[in-house]
């Protein structure tokens, strides 16, 4: 079955970079857009950003306001977000999800937190 | 940006109909998906495409969106749907991808 699991996560101060990754099995990766899907308990559920399945097409929540970039490894089976300049706004549970067309999000992983305090 | 608006919560007796509402701006003009959310556990898709099920959620749950409202209707509601449920709409002219702020779907 599709399996798709985040690490990279962690504690990180304000103003420093990140890099997530995200490990696609069970489908022929290359064939999948993707997406960064991010969750806080205030704000809920916020898209983040969309790559698609050659990497030759992103889009960017307005929030990310330059500071992060999506890429993909179809060798290797990953997707990345590096995000750069954190902020404590940017404290989330960051989910890896694929692109279910219609601009659904048909499989999710289990998340990796990013906590950025000082 | 395009906004999305939900009621933050249903409460509903087992066996019974919850029905959890999505408006925006012309929102029957666009596409909308449908999350269920359990504590600690990632969303599951449960309707795309206004209406469609992915295979393996129950015909219980049940999408529509006509007259500037989407709604998710679960019919004949059990304990173990008791969830946050989040409406996902794709503006279309931005290309990005909107969640309302979910609905708490309480099972009394």
């Amino acid at each position: 079955q599709v399996q798709l699991v985040e690490s990279g996560g962690g504690v990180v101060q304000p103003g420093r970079s990140l890099r997530l990754s995200c490990a696609v099995s069970g489908v022929i990766f290359s064939d999948y857009p993707m997406h960064w899907v991010r969750q806080t308990p205030d704000k809920g559920l916020e898209w983040v950003a969309f790559i698609s399945h050659d990497g030759t097409n992103r889009n960017y929540a307005d929030f990310v306001k330059g500071r992060f970039s999506i890429s993909r490894d179809n060798s290797e089976n990953r997707q990345y977000l590096q995000m750069n300049s954190l902020t404590t706004e940017d404290t989330a549970l960051y989910y890896c999800a694929s692109d279910g067309g219609g601009g659904s999000f048909d499989h999710w992983g289990q998340g990796t937190l990013v906590t950025v305090s000082s | 940006s395009y906004l999305v608006t939900q009621s933050t919560s249903v409460s509903v007796a087992p066996g019974q109909t919850a029905k959890i509402t999505c408006g925006g701006p012309d929102i029957e003009r666009k596409i909308v998906h449908w999350y269920q959310q359990k504590p600690g556990q990632a969303p599951v898709l449960v309707i795309f495409y206004d209406e469609d099920r992915p295979s393996g959620i129950p015909e219980r749950f049940s999408g529509s969106n006509s007259g500037n409202m989407a709604s998710l209707t679960i019919s004949g509601v059990e304990a173990g749907d008791e969830a946050d449920y989040y409406c996902q709409v794709w503006d279309t002219v931005t290309a990005h991808r909107v969640f309302g702020g979910g609905t708490k779907l309480t099972v009394l």
